[in-house]
């Protein structure tokens, strides 16, 4: 059965560096998602990717968020630098239609 | 006030309960309605989706959903200790062949003790 791919799948960095998660979505699917989800809480969506096109990022905080997907498959977010805040985990998905399948997720703490 | 609100719980049950989860929302655009499992350190895995109003039922689930009341619902039946979770309702207003955002709740942790 296809999976969304992500890795790593734990990180751990100190405030102020800059860490980057990868993610391979199912073949075939054109839309990719990358959430962040707080321990206890729904997962909240800060990019979106039809393709290689952005076409929701209202919710990055893009003075130290971004996000690439080069050639429409997999797809990089970086943070840069870290804050004690951005400990999470952050998950990536794909879909085809309106079902969303997610990956492992990477869980990331800030020391 | 949230789009959409879930009960976070946490719930405990006795093997073989039969468990009721439920969402509000506000937003009377969405079409689609998902609930995901998420179980402790892993991604949320798709459980169950309907569109518009009606039930669903698949093995030991049941989803409903009434947008007449802005309200949906997941059962399960015959609960079993492997069910032990959290269940995350999600929603969209997106069509079937095109993505949009999901909206979230905030999940439910459900315990079903042996």
């Amino acid at each position: 059965e296809a999976e969304v791919a992500q890795s790593p799948r734990y990180k751990i960095t100190e405030k102020s560096q800059a860490v980057a998660f990868w993610c391979d979505p199912i073949s075939g699917h054109a839309t990719l998602y990358w959430y962040r989800q707080i321990l206890g809480q729904g997962p909240e969506l800060l990019v979106q990717f039809q393709d290689e096109s952005v076409v929701d990022d209202s919710q990055l905080p893009k003075d130290r968020f971004s996000a690439e997907r080069l050639k429409g498959v997999d797809s990089t977010l970086k943070i840069q630098p870290a804050e004690l805040g951005d400990s999470a985990m952050y998950l990536c998905a794909s879909s085809q239609g309106s079902l969303e399948y997610f990956g492992p997720g990477t869980r990331l703490t800030v020391t | 006030q949230k789009e959409v609100e879930q009960d976070p719980g946490p719930l405990s049950v006795p093997e073989g309960a039969i468990v009721s989860l439920n969402c509000t929302y506000s937003n009377s655009a969405f079409q689609y309605f998902m609930w995901y499992r998420q179980y402790s350190r892993k991604g949320p895995e798709l459980l169950m989706y309907t569109y518009s109003s009606g039930n669903k039922e698949d093995g030991r689930f049941t989803a409903q959903v009434d947008k007449s009341s802005k309200y949906i619902s997941l059962f399960i039946r015959d609960s079993q200790p492997s069910d032990s979770a959290t269940y995350l309702c999600a929603m969209s207003a997106a069509g079937e062949t095109s993505g949009s955002r999901l909206t979230f709740g905030e999940g439910t942790q459900l315990t079903v003790n042996p």
